[in-house]
């Protein structure tokens, strides 16, 4: 099945400071990568999502760049403001995994005012 | 718009007690899942309904039954509850089984003692 491994566990960032997050995936087959944010006390949600028929998404402060030769994506946020702090799910789907989506660890972000 | 709706919120059980988690979601999706949440693992399927009527294993199964009721509902049994057992637990719903955003629920926490 697939693996997804997610770097940092934690990332602590100053107010405006970019931040990056990295994952990589285990199946060659898998085509979708959705990242997921998760305030205390909530349900992750869903904050940008990427399909290997491109190469780069962006939302505002927000941008996902995926590479599949080498099997990784990462996360973007730049400028970032106190209410980025949460925690940051990265997952892949597809191929073998299709309609299961395989989470990474996590990364807890805080932004300091 | 309620979304997904998960009961209970919070629930302590005894080793070898028995409970069933509840999960609705209003948005006629097809797709239902459950996943649970530990520390540092990210979040890991433990059953998926594809649609109406079907369900199969996640990532990890045992330990736990699903019932499908109807379109809206995807409940998790626990039938003799473990110290392991203890997470949080997720329901997610997506309109069809792959490479579409999931909608989660904001967790039950469970602790088994």
């Amino acid at each position: 099945g697939e693996n997804v491994e997610q770097h940092p566990s934690t990332l602590s960032v100053q107010e405006g400071d970019s931040a990056v997050i990295k994952c990589t995936y285990s199946d060659s087959a898998s085509n979708y990568f959705p990242w997921y944010k998760q305030e205390l006390g909530k349900g992750p949600q869903l904050i940008i999502d990427i399909r290997s028929n491109v190469g780069e998404k962006k939302d505002q402060r927000i941008a996902v760049t995926l590479n599949k030769t080498a099997k990784h994506f990462s996360l973007h946020i730049t400028e970032t403001q106190p209410e980025d702090s949460a925690v940051y799910f990265c997952a892949a789907e597809g191929g073998t995994s299709y309609g299961k989506l395989t989470f990474g660890q996590g990364t807890i972000l805080t932004v300091h005012p | 718009n309620a979304g997904v709706t998960q009961t209970p919120k919070f629930q302590v059980l005894k080793t070898g007690q028995s409970m069933t988690l509840q999960c609705a979601q209003d948005m006629n999706h097809n797709s239902m899942y459950w996943y649970r949440q530990d520390p540092g693992m990210g979040l890991r399927l433990i059953y998926y309904s594809a649609s109406e009527g079907t369900t199969d294993k996640g990532e990890v199964p045992n330990g736990y039954n699903v019932s499908r009721l109807n379109k809206r509902e995807f409940s998790l049994r626990l039938e003799s509850a473990a110290p392991s057992q203890t997470s949080v637990y997720f329901c997610a719903s997506s309109v069809t089984g792959g490479n579409t955003e999931a909608f989660f629920g904001q967790g039950t926490r469970l602790t088994v003692v």
